[in-house]
């Protein structure tokens, strides 16, 4: 399987802040690569796809990047409803074994 | 727009099965990948497997091979994911969600296992 490191699993900042990131695959991935937005006791929601297509209706302060085995989410001017767990998410056509990162969690400071 | 609409929660002794539903209502059902996403109390989420309706083909996460099957009815434009020799630790929120990139998301079905 295609292994996902994401980094870091915990992230404080402030409002107004702008945080990176980072998840890193085993092996290449081209660009199939997706980031998620999760809240307390709800399912995901997808933010970008394809490394850096944003979809619909996402704020543009999100952001992705990367392709290969490194990836990027950017937000930049945190707002407070962006304080969640967000996860990259791996979907290799090539391979078919999808894999999620660990998570990382963006508490207020 | 499309959702997907999940079975409710089950209550599951060790050992048993456990089959979940997810039905697509308002777009085209056999036009993408359903996939399977699992999450246990305070963990991360899990990929498990997915299936492409229109061919009856499925793939599955090598961690489950062997106890998950997942299957679909374009007639009723239902996907199924079935979790066999249950075990404490499959306790967990089971979500399906459409298309390879986890577009459209159910609503959960909480799966516990207990004795």
């Amino acid at each position: 399987d295609i292994q996902m490191t994401q980094s870091p699993s915990t992230l404080s900042a402030s409002v107004g802040d702008s945080v990176t990131i980072t998840c890193r695959a085993s092996q290449s991935i081209s660009t199939w690569l997706a980031w998620y937005q999760q809240k307390p006791g709800k399912a995901p929601k997808l933010l970008i796809s394809k490394a850096s297509s944003l979809e619909s209706g996402v704020p543009s302060r999100f952001s992705g990047s990367g392709s290969g085995t490194e990836f990027t989410l950017t937000i930049s001017s945190l707002q407070p409803d962006d304080f969640a767990t967000y996860y990259c998410h791996q979907y290799d056509t090539y391979s078919l074994m999808y894999t999620f990162g660990q998570g990382t969690k963006l508490e207020i400071k | 727009q499309v959702q997907l609409v999940q079975s409710g929660a089950e209550v599951k002794k060790p050992g048993s099965s456990v089959k979940v539903s997810c039905k697509a209502s308002g777009g085209t059902f056999s036009r993408y990948t359903i996939g399977w996403v699992r999450q246990a109390p305070g963990q991360g989420l899990e990929w498990m497997g997915r299936i492409i309706p229109v061919l009856g083909i499925a793939n599955y996460a090598q961690r489950f091979q062997g106890r998950v099957t997942i299957t679909a009815d374009r007639s009723t434009s239902t996907a199924y994911m079935e979790l066999s020799s249950l075990r404490s630790e499959d306790t967990a929120v089971y979500y399906c969600a459409r298309d390879d990139t986890l577009d459209v998301w159910g609503q959960g079905t909480l799966v516990t296992v207990s004795s």
